[in-house]
């Protein structure tokens, strides 16, 4: 089963608009990353934020962590048309579980040029 | 600098046949983890290799078995295949982490299955 819940699970915005990607996880995490995936193809590496980190930037995007509510969100701001895809938040637990994350089941994201 | 590399990228097979998917790390890696992704869903983790060993395994039958060679390239093997298997099969590399801590996955396009 999925540890993860992606919220919403799929959302329309017009280009320039930002969009926000809520995630929320059920056990304990070293460190949560965000995954892009086009259309069935391979995922992409977007961010990590470790359980010590509340909030993280790279270009247009924010992570926010709260680890007390287990829950991360993904902002991106000034979205364009490319920025359509499926969205991913990922687990890792650390310890024992090794190079195992554990994925919610997406959030699909248009952007409408 | 070649990243994830997977072969075929798609395949159809029917019920009971068995079917191997093979995947090249990107350079310099010598972790490989093997993911299924049904459709509509996140992926799912169905095992690691290091150092040619399976360090972790998901929650997936003895049917799916894997691989490792010395040169870390990796195979995914599944027997008595199902209808319930087809799916995208996604193989992603990474350094082996410390204390089991994984920082980023580079993952290849997938091997679509499709059973009939």
């Amino acid at each position: 089963s999925q540890q993860g819940e992606e919220d919403p699970q799929a959302l329309s915005i017009q280009e320039g608009e930002n969009a926000t990607m809520n995630c929320s996880y059920k056990t304990s995490i070293n460190n949560l990353q965000w995954y892009r995936q086009n259309s069935g193809r391979g995922l992409v590496h977007l961010i990590l934020i470790r359980s010590n980190e509340r909030e993280k930037h790279s270009g247009r995007l924010r992570v926010t962590l709260d680890t007390s509510k287990k829950s991360s969100s993904l902002l991106i701001t000034a979205s364009r048309a490319a920025d359509t895809a499926s969205y991913f938040c990922a687990g890792n637990a650390g310890g024992t579980s090794y190079g195992k994350l554990t994925f919610g089941q997406g959030t699909i994201l248009t952007v409408h040029p | 600098d070649a990243g994830v590399t997977q072969s075929p990228t798609h395949l159809i097979k029917t019920r009971g046949q068995q079917v191997t998917l093979r995947c090249s790390p990107k350079s310099g890696h010598d972790t490989v983890s093997w993911y299924q992704q049904a459709l509509g869903q996140g992926p799912q983790f169905i095992f690691q290799y290091y150092e040619e060993e399976e360090r972790q395994r998901g929650n997936f039958p003895d049917r799916f078995s894997g691989h490792q060679f010395p040169n870390y390239s990796s195979e995914l093997n599944v027997n008595a295949l199902l209808l319930g298997d087809s799916a995208l099969y996604l193989c992603a590399s990474s350094f082996p982490g410390t204390g089991g801590v994984v920082r980023e996955l580079f993952f290849g396009e997938g091997s679509r299955l499709t059973v009939l």
